[in-house]
């Protein structure tokens, strides 16, 4: 069975470095979200993509992340500086499309930032 | 924008009992309601889910109920086992926008 991929699966990171995260998700899903979750609290959006294209980035702390997902594929997050408050999971999802349908999630990436 | 509530927050229960875990969304457009598992350490993973054209749903020991006029969807899940053990999170999708809103999750716990 198809999964979304993500590395690294855990980060440990100084504040004020930079870190970058992947994700790889199910082959042909046009739709790539990318979750913050913090320990305690349920998933939310940080931005969205449809093929190579933002459709939501409206939560994303744009002053230092940014994310891209250049040929329609696989995805970049990037954080820099990192924040103390940036430890958190960071959770890729992918969908066929953005319709309501089951989005399936990749592992994550445990960043603790120290 | 959207925004889910979840209740309760944990929920213990005797193995072989049922459980049931209430969510209010309070966009009206939505139309997607999922239902997901999370074990500790793990990816989030769906388990049922319920569109706005059916009100009730359900798949073995677990059952999901859709009321739009009160704009409310709950989780069952009867004859629980230990291995029900785990963060349940509700999530609605509205039309405005593409992605899932979350509640803030129901930690719940099946003693033998």
């Amino acid at each position: 069975e198809a999964e979304v991929a993500q590395s690294p699966r855990y980060k440990i990171t100084e504040k004020s470095q930079a870190v970058a995260f992947w994700c790889d998700p199910i082959s042909g899903h046009a739709t790539l979200y990318w979750y913050r979750q913090i320990l305690g609290q349920g998933p939310e959006l940080l931005v969205q993509f449809q093929d190579e294209s933002v459709v939501d980035d409206s939560q994303l702390p744009k002053d230092r992340f940014s994310a891209e997902r250049l040929k329609g594929v696989d995805s970049t997050l990037k954080i820099q500086p990192a924040e103390l408050g940036d430890s958190a999971m960071y959770l890729c999802a992918s969908s066929p499309d953005p319709g309501p349908y089951e989005q399936y999630f990749g592992p994550g990436t445990r960043l603790t930032v120290t | 924008g959207e925004n889910v509530e979840q209740h309760p927050s944990t929920l213990s229960v005797q193995e072989g009992d049922s459980a049931v875990i209430k969510c209010t969304y309070s966009d009206s457009a939505s139309n997607y309601f999922p239902w997901y598992k999370q074990e500790l350490g793990k990816r989030p993973q769906l388990i049922i889910d319920i569109r706005s054209n059916v009100g009730e749903k359900k798949d073995q020991r677990i059952a999901v109920t859709l009321n739009k006029t009160a704009k409310h969807f709950s989780l069952h899940i009867t004859e629980t086992q230990p291995e029900d053990s785990a963060v349940y999170f509700c999530a609605a999708k509205g039309n405005s926008g593409y992605a899932l809103n979350f509640g803030k999750g129901t930690s719940l716990l099946v003693t033998p």
